[in-house]
């Protein structure tokens, strides 16, 4: 079965800093992987996602993530922290299971951008 | 432009009544998905389906239920069994089969509170 482990549910950095927010992974099989970014009181919008193609994947706004197979992690970074970056992310999974995938979601990392 | 919209986003009830929140796409997806979202617990899935005129349980379907008539609209209905039903609630979609990574498509949500 999958699952996803977000660790740190409240993360603050100061605006200009290096954003890092982490994710591991359990799966039974190649996994495909994304990171949902929610501004309050509105629905997920994919960041970014990893589907076993390059390792490190490229999103919107600047995010990126690395996928590493021997950590079982897929940690999300964004070299330079905007004001416009707090919200809450989420890290998911997903099994390749011939076209029948389901995301299984983790709790959640709330990102404070500190002034 | 094609999308996912829910509707109402705010709904206010009393207790004992029946709500039915609106979710419809334009994406042409055969799968469609509600979640339920509280603070610090991620989204948990009440139904999902994946094709018209069937649906199964998520992991937390006790007093909801759905409709799944048509392939653009997957209605849900909270009764008045379900014992803590003051939530966000997030419909989603996505593609079925072959190319299916497990990405989702998320609407805006809808935030019922029953007082």
């Amino acid at each position: 079965a999958q699952s996803v482990t977000q660790l740190g549910s409240h993360v603050s950095v100061s605006e200009g800093a290096l954003v890092l927010l982490r994710c591991n992974y359990s799966s039974s099989v190649p996994p495909y992987l994304f990171w949902y970014v929610q501004y309050p009181n509105q629905g997920l919008q994919l960041l970014l996602k990893y589907t076993s193609a390059a390792t490190l994947v490229k999103g919107i706004n600047g995010f990126e993530a690395e996928f590493k197979k021997s950590e079982t992690s897929f940690h999300l970074t964004k070299p330079s922290a905007h004001m416009s970056d707090a919200a809450e992310y989420f890290c998911a999974v997903s099994e390749s299971n011939f076209g029948n995938e389901k995301l299984t979601f983790g709790t959640g990392t709330r990102l404070t951008i500190i002034p | 432009d094609g999308g996912i919209t829910q509707s109402p986003k705010y709904l206010f009830r009393k207790e004992g009544q029946n709500v039915t929140l609106s979710c419809e796409q334009n994406l042409n997806h055969d799968a469609m998905y509600w979640y339920r979202q509280d603070p610090g617990q991620g989204l948990r899935l009440i139904y999902y389906s994946q094709i018209v005129n069937d649906f199964q349980k998520g992991d937390i379907a006790e007093g909801y239920s759905v409709s799944r008539e048509k392939k653009e609209s997957f209605p849900l209905t909270v009764t008045s069994a379900q014992k803590n039903p003051t939530a966000f609630y997030l419909c989603a979609s996505s593609i079925m089969g072959q190319g299916n990574t497990g990405e989702l498509f998320f609407g805006e949500g809808s935030r019922l509170t029953v007082l």
